[in-house]
């Protein structure tokens, strides 16, 4: 079962913030958040991945609140490449297993 | 190869049959898991394999599904006796697990489209 929920849909428009949030109200103290996004027909690809503490990257911002029970994924600057599937992951499991629980996602629509 | 590779990228069946995956992981990447979308659905997980053995099959829908990865490299999905409700597209991915460090990066493949009519 998926840890994680997301609204089904945004829309952003061109070059302005995209703020994507997601609600992991009950993740373990261990559990990772990581983003990926989907573009038509495509795999999923890796956008970034944290923990308890702010990261940033060249793609993205992840903010998590400090209860860990909730997150933003932010694209500063959207553009209409970014138009895609957006999945908020909890990572769950031990250094020996670890599985990846997706949900049903954010689907991002970014407008000229 | 650069990226996960899966084949072949369409397969259409028809019911009944036994179907074959492939999924041949990026070099040196010890991690491999499957999962299956379904139209309009996130991706859900199947099997997770950790070197050679399957270190969680929890996803495994029925024992129809069955998959391998002998050698630790190159896996293989097995579906037997297909029905309509299996058709999904099905990714492959696969991690870098260093002792000590695990980046937890999953790489996906272009997955497999199967049809069964």
């Amino acid at each position: 079962d998926a840890k994680t929920t997301q609204p089904p849909s945004m829309d952003c428009a061109e070059g302005r913030a995209a703020n994507l949030p997601c609600n992991h109200s009950t993740i373990s103290g261990n559990e990772y958040v990581y983003w990926y996004r989907q573009i038509h027909s495509q795999g999923p690809q890796y956008i970034i991945h944290g923990l308890k503490n702010n990261e940033t990257n060249e793609m993205a911002s992840l903010i998590i609140t400090e209860d860990r029970k909730s997150s933003t994924l932010i694209l500063p600057h959207a553009t209409l490449r970014d138009t895609a599937v957006y999945y908020c992951i909890v990572r769950v499991g031990t250094s020996g297993t670890y599985k990846y629980i997706f949900g049903t996602g954010t689907r991002l629509k970014v407008l000229a | 190869g650069a990226g996960v590779s899966q084949t072949p990228s369409n397969k259409v069946t028809e019911k009944g049959k036994y179907v074959e995956l492939r999924c041949d992981p990026i070099s040196g990447h010890t991690a491999l898991y499957w999962y299956r979308q379904s139209l309009g659905q996130g991706p859900e997980f199947l099997i997770y394999f950790q070197g050679t053995g399957a270190a969680d099959d929890s996803g495994l829908p029925n024992d129809r599904f069955f998959a391998v990865r002998p050698e630790g490299s190159v896996s293989t999905l097995k579906i037997q006796r297909t029905e309509r409700g299996d058709s999904a597209v099905y990714l492959c991915a696969s991690s870098l697990r260093l002792a000590g460090f695990n980046t937890g990066e999953l790489f996906f493949g272009e997955g497999s489209r199967l049809t069964v009519l």
